[in-house]
Formats: C-alpha cells, structure tokens, sequence
C-alpha cells in the first residue's frame, strides 16, 4: 500500500532557526511530491516536485527530491512567527489522482 | 479565496442525523475530491468525481454518499451519524493531479 512518513511530528523552533522537514514515499508508478502548508483550515499548495524537476524555491522556503532516497526535504531559513503551521507531504497514488497524504509536520515558530 | 467553496463552514448535529455537505469547484476543474481530517488519522481520501461520474474511491464509509451534479458542484452526504464521524471534511478540486489540488476551507462537523 502506499505511504507517506513525515518526521518529525512537530518541532519547536525560535524565530531565525533554520529548519528541516523530512518526508519519505513508497509509491508505485511516482509522478510527483506535492508540499502543503496548513494553517488554520484549507492546506495551500508550495511546491510540486518531480524527477524533472527536483529542486524548488520560492523566498525562504526550498525543497528537494531525493529519487534514489524516495524522500523529500523542506527547508525554511530564518523562520519567523507566521511559518508557524503544520506542514504536509502528498504523493499521487500510483495511476491514480487520489493523493496520499503524510500526517504532517507541526511546526511552532516562538517569538 | 482559493476558489473552492465549501458550505457550511461550521455543523454541529445530533448522532443518528443526516447532513449534506457542499462543494463547488475552483471555475475550470472538471474533478472534485472529498477528504477527511481527524487528529489522529491525518487527511484521508474518501472519494473523487471528474466530470459528473464517480472515478476514484477511498475508505468511504456505507454511511457516506456523494454525487457531482451537471453544473460541476459536489454533496457529500453522511448519515446515520457517529461521534466518530466528527471531523474536518475538506473538498478539493484539480485540473489533474499533476498540477496538485485546489483546497476549499472545510466543514467542521460536529456530532454531538
């Protein structure tokens, strides 16, 4: 069956920390990683990584593919209060469009 | 605005009741998803739609029911309802999934 793992569960940090976030997949037939950020309510998309494209960036937020790994990271330097939100990893399950989807990463920013 | 509306935002319901949840689709994405959010099983998939006809199923309860209606919107329908049914029900929607999904802001159910 396929499967997300996103570790750590949740993480404390201060503002300025550099922060990692892990995800690894088995999927079978993988296309694609998506990363959502949580906040409040409705996950919102960051990034979609691909054997294409392996490496984005958007500001302080960048994340990579590790195909050989099956696993992904997310990076967020120098954190501020409003990073603060739980984090989701989602591969598309294989030959469908249903995305699976990891528990997520609780990342609490403190001032 | 994501695009994706959900209605109603909030629900707080009986046991044994029935209620329909609402979806409509960010304009131009032909598929719609329902997920499930409680604390300790993260998003699960429950059901998808593309165009009108039903195309992919999760571990949606017997309980559950959804439809895509010609105009693209979606209801989903729960019945009989638990304690356990309380959760987050979040519609999505995509052109494909290789674009990623288009969440709406969800439906707090509550089943008292």
């Amino acid at each position: 069956e396929d499967k997300v793992v996103q570790s750590p569960l949740s993480l404390v940090v201060h503002e300025g920390d550099t922060v990692t976030l892990n995800c690894s997949y088995e999927v079978t037939n993988f296309r694609s990683l998506l990363w959502y950020k949580q906040e409040k309510k409705a996950p919102t998309f960051l990034f979609m990584l691909t054997s294409s494209g392996i490496e984005k960036k958007s500001g302080r937020l960048s994340s990579i593919l590790d195909k050989k790994e099956l696993s992904s990271i997310l990076n967020i330097t120098a954190t501020q209060t409003g990073d603060s939100a739980i984090y989701l990893c989602a591969v598309p399950q294989g030959g469908s469009e249903k995305l699976v989807f990891g528990k997520g990463t609780k990342l609490t920013v403190n001032p | 605005d994501s695009g994706v509306t959900q209605t109603p935002k909030h629900l707080i319901t009986a046991t044994g009741q029935r209620v329909t949840l609402r979806c409509s689709p960010r304009s131009g994405d032909l598929s719609v998803y329902w997920y499930q959010q409680s604390l300790d099983q993260g998003l699960q998939f429950l059901i998808q739609y593309y165009n009108g006809e039903e195309r992919a199923k999760g571990n949606i309860l017997e309980r559950f029911s959804a439809q895509q209606f010609p105009d693209l919107h979606s209801e989903l329908n729960l019945s009989s309802l638990e304690l356990g049914d309380s959760a987050l029900y979040f519609c999505a929607s995509s052109v494909g999934t290789f674009y990623g999904y288009t969440f709406g802001s969800g439906t707090r159910l509550t089943v008292v």
